[in-house]
């Protein structure tokens, strides 16, 4: 059974590098075909994709963190990561990573979810 | 970016009614459209995927139909374990986007 869980801060200060790393068990991060990824929800609000990463490395990014966002993930760990530089109070979230579907951008699996507050 | 503009925000209903959600996307999505249902605390769950595939386990009172611009979720008995804030997703293009969410509360 695929299982994935967030970990990292759950505080960050403003201006700083927001940073949460995925764990993988249950299968292999180096499968085939799937993309694995984070997508955010600011308290009471909605869903917002953040990213996808293929275990080879490519990325895709919201145009609107572009700037941002940085992914990567370590096959030898099955963890794939994420970083958000310069954060706001904007930024805080309940961050959840997630695997797409072979070939589809669905998200069949999430993690639990982790809050980060943004605050000084 | 294609927009995803869900309607009603939320809606009241009772055990056992029909409920219908509307998703509607800013341009041609064909039928890459998802949905998805979460609980308070939870993480989301893929109901349907495009358009109308059932997910492994979702009860068959739900259903989703549409096609190019406007889809839509249907809830035919609604139970009490349905209570919950429904989002559709576009799967035709990155960047992948969401509707804003429809809270299916109580009467």
């Amino acid at each position: 059974q695929l299982q994935l869980q967030e970990s990292g801060p759950g505080l960050v200060k403003p201006s700083e590098t927001l940073s949460l790393t995925c764990t993988v068990s249950g299968a292999s991060l180096s499968s085939s075909g799937y993309y694995w990824g984070w997508i955010r929800q600011p308290p009471g609000k909605g869903l917002e994709w953040i990213g996808s990463i293929f275990y080879s490395g490519s990325t895709y990014y919201n145009p609107s963190l572009q700037s941002r966002v940085t992914m990567s993930v370590d096959t030898s760990k099955n963890q794939f990561s994420l970083n958000l530089s310069s954060v706001t109070a904007a930024d805080t979230a309940v961050y959840y990573c997630a695997r797409r579907g072979p070939n589809s951008g669905y998200s069949y699996y999430w993690g639990q979810g982790t809050l980060v507050t943004v605050s000084s | 970016d294609i927009q995803m503009t869900q309607s009603p925000s939320s809606v009241s209903a009772s055990v056992g009614d029909r409920v219908t959600i509307t998703c509607r996307a800013s341009q041609d999505i064909s039928k890459w459209l998802g949905w998805y249902q979460q609980k308070a605390g939870k993480a989301p769950k893929l109901l349907i995927s495009a358009t109308s595939i059932l997910e492994s386990g979702v009860p068959s009172r739900f259903s989703g139909s549409g096609s190019g611009t406007d889809f839509t979720l249907t809830i035919s008995s609604l139970q009490p374990e349905d209570y919950a804030t429904y989002y559709c997703q576009q799967a035709k293009s990155h960047p992948l986007t969401f509707g804003g969410g429809t809270k299916v509360e109580m009467k």
